[in-house]
């Protein structure tokens, strides 16, 4: 079976562009998480998302929006691009919002210019 | 404040040569901790889950236990494919993981 794939593997932006990450989850996962992890830290959680809805949310400014589709796949979109925003974003996803271990992708990653 | 620190953030260890690496956590509504083992560019790889002190899981040379504060993961007699970061993580309510920093394991043959 197919684990999470996400999309690009990787991007080059300018500082003020906005950019669009794209993530399938595992099939019949119905929760997908977003978290960004910057060189030499663990992940940080932005999202969470189960049945189209967002769930939870951590300490990241409005630049940063998701969505979850009808099929359970989910954009992360940050607008106006900073240097800071330079990461490798990671997408999990899980069955449900119970406490079924969360499967990863290999991430995008993010290079501000 | 959530904060999770883990223990050391890097250990070196020749082949065979047995050690611990140390999660100690504060979270509020704790319901669980995760273990991952993370490749150079690659995504966390899910290898543990724990929800209860006292409890034990075990995965060829990978042993996790928790505690109410800290959970340990104890590798026997590693091999240098072992080498990797290994990610703690406690589940904070709907599915809200608090990552550590890791511990970057080093084996050498």
């Amino acid at each position: 079976d197919a684990g999470v794939t996400q999309s690009p593997t990787h991007l080059i932006k300018t500082r003020g562009q906005h950019v669009t990450l794209r993530c399938s989850p595992i099939s019949g996962h119905k929760s997908v998480s977003w978290y960004q992890q910057v060189l030499g830290q663990g992940p940080q959680f932005i999202f969470q998302y189960y049945e189209k809805e967002e769930r939870g949310r951590g300490n990241f400014p409005d630049r940063f929006s998701a969505r979850q589709f009808p099929n359970y796949s989910s954009e992360l979109n940050v607008n106006a691009l900073l240097l800071g925003d330079s990461a490798l974003y990671l997408c999990a996803s899980s069955l449900d919002r119970g406490n079924q271990p969360q499967h990863f992708g290999d991430g995008t990653r993010l290079s501000i210019l | 404040e959530d904060q999770v620190t883990q223990s050391p953030e890097a250990l070196r260890l020749q082949e065979g040569e047995s050690s611990s690496l140390n999660c100690s956590y504060t979270v509020s509504g704790l319901r669980g901790l995760f273990w991952y083992r993370q490749d150079p560019g690659k995504g966390p790889e899910f290898l543990f889950t724990l929800y209860s002190a006292g409890e034990e899981k075990e995965k060829e040379r990978l042993k996790a236990t928790l505690t109410k504060k800290e959970s340990f993961l104890h590798i026997t007699a590693p091999k240098p494919e072992d080498s990797a970061t290994y990610l703690c993580a406690p589940i904070q309510g709907a599915q809200k993981l608090v990552f550590g920093q890791g511990t970057r394991l080093t084996i050498n043959p």
